[in-house]
């Protein structure tokens, strides 16, 4: 299965700054998929980065708060712009992982903005 | 896109008692489904898949669930549990969109 390096692993940044969160995969994938997980709270999709093609954003999120970048099949980078201390999150990236047949995750991103 | 509902947020349970956690899903068209363990402070892992085949489906660590289709349900359970068990536990779902929709979670605290 795939192997995905998420970076950083955990951050704290002041309001107002943007931090940029990158996802390395081994293999060369189609899909790939950032997700947000709130304090205590289950997996919220973002949008879904496809390689050559602009993102697509689930309701309410926007690109101009989350920008990402797909330039090829194994790299994708998600920017959270503008933080505020309500964007503190844990961020994931995700692949559809065919060799697994399923779905692989990245460590995560753990944001505190202050 | 699917709507998964776990139906308990919190599950305490006592070291080698059973467990059980309750997952459905809102379809009835095809549907490949997912038990993902986070254990404090990581990533997601996954437990365990139905993509077709038998309705019961073997993962790792000694967790098994059954596909019901007509009950749209994917039930997790090990048989006896461990205290390296605690953990948030996610069921999830995927159609033909190929996003995977997430249940709310289950918090699973087994106690010596």
């Amino acid at each position: 299965s795939a192997v995905i390096s998420q970076k950083p692993s955990r951050d704290i940044c002041q309001r107002g700054t943007s931090l940029t969160i990158q996802c390395q995969v081994d293999s060369q994938v189609t899909m790939m998929f950032w997700y947000r997980q709130q304090p205590g709270q289950s997996l919220t999709l973002i949008a879904t980065a496809n390689q050559g093609s602009e993102a697509t954003y689930e309701s309410g999120f926007v690109i101009d708060k989350f920008p990402i970048s797909r330039p090829n099949l194994t790299f994708s980078t998600l920017t959270v712009s503008n933080m505020s201390p309500e964007d503190s999150s844990i961020y994931l990236c995700s692949v559809e992982d065919e060799g697994a047949q399923g779905y692989t995750f990245g460590s995560g991103t753990r944001l505190t903005v202050v | 896109a699917q709507s998964v509902t776990q139906l308990d947020s919190q599950v305490p349970v006592f070291e080698e008692a059973p467990v059980e956690l309750r997952c459905n899903y809102s379809s009835s068209v095809s549907v490949y489904l997912f038990w993902y363990v986070q254990y404090p402070n990581q990533g997601l892992q996954l437990l365990l898949k139905y993509l077709s085949g038998s309705t019961l489906v073997k993962g790792i660590n000694g967790f098994e669930a059954e596909f019901n289709k007509s009950q749209t349900s994917f039930h997790l359970r090990k048989p006896s549990v461990h205290i390296s068990d605690t953990a948030e536990y996610f069921c999830a779902a995927v159609s033909n969109d190929y996003k995977l929709s997430f249940g709310a979670g289950t918090t699973v605290t087994v106690r010596a």
